[in-house]
């Protein structure tokens, strides 16, 4: 089975705090990709990697950054957290081709305070 | 742009009855893929069911069937013999079939129906 899991479940930050979101995925899956999921707006992409050191910007970068200096870990970065950045965030994984077969990882619940 | 719309932000069902969800999408594209997904209760999200857009026949997984109307832009999700445990948040989703990495990758979500089924 592909497992996709995130570095915490719960994670409180106060607001400017740097914060590291980490996702590993263990089946040698070439993109790897970070959501943020929020009541009544569903998920939105942040960022998405499809090799090692190669990102795209998805629908909100914004305020976020990546990191993928392994195949398998995939990192996603707040500069300076801010309470709007209070959320859940999701990471997944894909193989290469057509990568229509995303796995999720069991998500982080961050509150910025 | 890709929009996918679910409007039905919850909905409830007795067990063992069927249901359905809706979901329409807008596109300019003719090859895709559309999918429903299940997150439930503070669990990891899944997926249920993927269709393709050039097959014309329904997809189908166990309990779970689809109705894709392509003229439309439909793609409703019919659970039949409702359990407990299909209680959950249902997203239907969207990506172009372009091939070729990078962005052709981004699954497009609607923002979820909560589906409950009582006993």
């Amino acid at each position: 089975d592909v497992k996709v899991t995130q570095s915490s479940r719960y994670l409180v930050k106060r607001t400017g705090e740097k914060v590291f979101l980490e996702c590993v995925q263990d089946m040698d899956h070439e993109n790897m990709f970070w959501y943020r999921q929020d009541p009544g707006l569903g998920l939105r992409l942040i960022y998405f990697s499809y090799d090692v050191k190669m990102k795209e910007k998805g629908d909100i970068p914004e305020g976020y950054s990546v990191s993928r200096e392994k195949k398998e870990r995939f990192s996603l970065i707040l500069e300076s957290a801010s309470t709007n950045q209070t959320s859940m965030y999701l990471c997944a994984s894909a193989p290469g081709g057509l990568a229509y077969e995303q796995y999720f990882g069991p998500g982080t619940r961050l509150t910025v305070t | 742009a890709q929009t996918v719309t679910q409007s039905q932000p919850e909905m409830s069902v007795q067990e063992a009855e069927t249901v359905t969800l809706s979901c329409t999408y807008d596109t300019s594209e003719n090859n895709y893929y559309l999918f429903w997904y299940k997150q439930p209760p503070s669990r990891q999200m899944i997926l249920v069911i993927r269709q393709e857009a050039y097959k014309q026949q329904n997809a189908t997984e166990n309990r779970f069937s689809v109705n894709f109307q392509k003229a439309a832009k439909s793609f409703s999700l019919k659970i039949s013999d409702s359990q407990l445990g299909d209680t959950a948040m249902y997203f239907c989703a969207f990506m172009n079939k372009r091939g070729g990495g990078g962005s052709n990758y981004k699954l497009t979500f609607g923002k979820g129906t909560l589906l409950t089924v009582n006993p």
